[in-house]
């Protein structure tokens, strides 16, 4: 079966710091993968989607880049965190290209000091 | 562009009691609809989807009907228990490109014993 992993679980960084969040997936092979940010109190924002390796596509001009090294690993990064980077940071696989589903991993809770 | 709108929360509900969300979309085309959980500090779960108009999803209790004629997908459950309580969000993937999804802000659930 297919399995998603995030982390750290947690994390809290001072202002300027760097950041690099991690996404794994097991179980399957050129999947679809995706970075949410959930704001407190917030619904869902897609930042980054890649259809493959070294593929990635920007959803919202920020702060934060991404990248993919390999087939199942998905990379959240920053050079210089903002406060307005706080939030809850979901990565996402879709299950099967000829669906739409998505399935999340647990997340990453992310605190600028 | 594709737009989710979900019911302000929070609702505060008694155990055993009704229990309905209201959701509506904007969308082009067909778009596939879900229902996903958060409970506190975890990432979110699939509850149910519908893939087409007049299908019903259903998982746990809860049922939601795709109704395209009043771009609805309201989330219902006959009798709620307390560990029911959680976060709802309402989505869909109308995106052909991209295959993302587009969030609800979500509804918190409270359900008081």
């Amino acid at each position: 079966s297919q399995t998603i992993h995030q982390w750290p679980a947690t994390l809290v960084q001072p202002v300027g710091s760097p950041l690099s969040l991690e996404c794994t997936v097991e179980g399957t092979s050129n999947p679809n993968l995706y970075w949410y940010r959930q704001a407190a109190g917030r619904g869902l924002q897609l930042l980054f989607y890649s259809v493959g390796i070294g593929q990635i596509s920007s959803e919202v001009p920020q702060n934060l880049s991404a990248s993919r090294p390999q087939d199942r690993q998905f990379i959240l990064s920053s050079k210089k965190l903002l406060l307005s980077d706080s939030g809850f940071y979901l990565c996402a696989w879709l299950g099967d290209r000829g669906t739409d589903t998505q399935y999340f991993g647990p997340g990453t809770r992310l605190t600028v000091l | 562009g594709n737009s989710v709108t979900q019911m302000e929360g929070p609702v505060t509900l008694s155990e055993e009691a009704f229990l309905t969300i209201n959701c509506t979309y904007t969308a082009t085309g067909y778009p596939s609809l879900f229902w996903y959980v958060q409970y506190p500090g975890e990432g979110l779960q699939l509850l149910l989807k519908a893939t087409k108009a007049d299908d019903k999803g259903s998982n746990k209790g809860f049922e939601a009907t795709y109704r395209k004629e009043t771009t609805s997908f309201h989330l219902e459950k006959g009798s709620v228990q307390v560990s029911d309580s959680a976060v709802y969000f309402c989505a869909l993937s109308g995106d052909t490109g991209r295959r993302a999804l587009t969030f609800g802000s979500g509804t918190r659930l409270q359900v008081q014993p």
